[in-house]
């Protein structure tokens, strides 16, 4: 079946550096695009979202990027800060369910 | 809003027993999502209601798993029986249809089978 899948299981990036996630999709339906962040512990929580009408929406630090030429879905965090170290996921839909994918560990190192 | 609610927060069970696991969606949300999460297998969809009732369960692992929600604010996930298989992080979570289809998670309860 059709899936989501992530390139990078971890990140390591210094305090204050730009750091870029990305996400690979493969349903080519999907017109929904979504990013979490999960802190140990918690539940995901929201970050930001795309329709497949836009290629870029940006929000207080982060920025998603759509390809929908490459099935391609990234998240930059601009100033990353150690509170951003978390797990993040991408999830992917073309109706009300998410289809998420594996995740990405995000670490900030001082 | 205190956001989606769910209890317990940890659960630790002996193989076999039955185990209920309980979600308070948030106010106005139509939508109702359960989820398991394992270090193999990640975030995956169990079930969905839309208005109570359910949607689609074609992710629910067995027959020993079942879920209901008798009305808007409550949603329970029962497995009976136990398996230590079983063991993982169930989340709940909810949205609104007529807007963004963001889905707001809760805490999720860790669930132990011994």
């Amino acid at each position: 079946g059709e899936s989501v899948g992530l390139h990078l299981p971890t990140l390591s990036v210094q305090e204050g550096d730009n750091s870029i996630i990305n996400c690979a999709y493969s349903n080519s339906a999907s017109d929904y695009f979504i990013w979490y962040k999960q802190e140990s512990g918690k539940g995901p929580q929201f970050i930001i979202d795309i329709r497949s009408n836009m290629d870029k929406r940006q929000g207080q630090r982060v920025t998603v990027l759509l390809n929908k030429t490459v099935k391609h879905l990234s998240l930059q965090i601009a100033a990353t800060q150690p509170g951003d170290s978390a797990v993040y996921f991408c999830a992917e839909s073309s109706g009300y369910a998410l289809n998420f994918g594996k995740g990405t560990s995000l670490l900030v190192t001082p | 809003d205190a956001g989606v609610i769910q209890s317990p927060r940890h659960e630790v069970t002996e193989m076999g027993q039955e185990v209920t696991l309980r979600c308070k969606p948030i106010s106005g949300h139509d939508y109702l999502f359960w989820y398991r999460q394992t270090m193999m297998r990640g975030l995956e969809l169990l079930i969905y209601f839309n208005n109570n009732v359910p949607i689609d369960d074609s992710g629910m692992p067995e027959d020993r798993f079942s879920a209901k929600m008798p009305n808007a604010s409550f949603s329970t996930l029962k497995i009976q029986p136990s398996e230590p298989r079983d063991s993982a992080v169930y989340f709940c979570a909810s949205s609104f249809s007529a807007g963004e289809n963001i889905q707001y998670f809760g805490a999720g309860t860790r669930l132990s089978v011994l």
